[in-house]
């Protein structure tokens, strides 16, 4: 089955910095890589994702790269505030429509004010 | 999206107990799933649960210690039999997004029950 590796496990950074959360898979054949935000007791909510027939994606100040070569996918988020303080997951599937997702352990990332 | 309400928010139980959590979902969906998010973890699947057959279960998970029901395409449950400390967790419903009948892959999760066994 699919296994899912994120790092790193925790992350800090300044107010107005980059954010960059990388994440592998070892499943070549997945082809869905979504990420999710779970702020502090809500539930995890997905920001952004891409599939296999697309290198990157963009969605204001979050970008989600993907490199099928090396299975691996990274998320970078641009001049970070204060509210992007978050556990952010990456996860993978193979979207045959039967298997579920499967998360990465998570990071925690710091925003400093 | 759809809107998934669970029930309880939370729960503080005895051990030795059972709890059962249920999930309704505005709308129809083949495919609802089970997770546990223990504290500070990432979230883990418990069982996938279609209207119509038996859960499957991932490893490391019985039908004896959390069986689920799925009555309907709208509806689920999930039973925390005979707990203990070490089942103090987040239990979170999820179901997956669909566009014209074919799953999308997106997940969209219910608020979560948060479980704590004395």
């Amino acid at each position: 089955g699919e296994n899912v590796e994120q790092h790193p496990s925790t992350l800090s950074v300044q107010e107005g910095d980059s954010a960059v959360i990388k994440c592998t898979y070892s499943d070549s054949a997945s082809n869905y890589f979504p990420w999710y935000k779970q702020e502090l007791g809500k539930r995890p909510q997905l920001i952004i994702d891409i599939r296999s027939n697309v290198g990157e994606k963009k969605d204001q100040r979050i970008a989600v790269t993907l490199n099928k070569t090396a299975k691996h996918f990274s998320l970078h988020i641009t001049e970070t505030q204060p509210e992007d303080s978050a556990v952010y997951f990456c996860a993978a599937i193979l979207n045959s429509g039967n298997t579920p997702l499967v998360f990465g352990k998570g990071t925690r990332l710091s925003v400093i004010a | 999206s759809a809107v998934i309400s669970q029930k309880p928010s939370r729960d503080i139980c005895q051990r030795g107990t059972s709890l059962t959590i249920q999930c309704q979902v505005d709308s129809q969906v083949t495919m609802m799933f089970w997770y546990r998010q223990q504290p500070g973890q990432s979230l883990t699947l418990i069982a996938t649960a279609n209207q119509g057959s038996e859960a499957t279960y991932e490893s490391g998970f019985v039908i004896d210690k959390f069986p689920i029901s799925r009555p309907n395409l709208t509806f689920s449950t999930l039973t925390v039999s005979n707990m203990s400390p070490e089942d103090s967790s987040i239990y979170l419903c999820s179901v997956a997004g669909a566009i014209g009948g074919t799953n999308t892959g997106e997940l969209f999760f219910g608020e979560g029950s948060r479980l704590t066994v004395l």
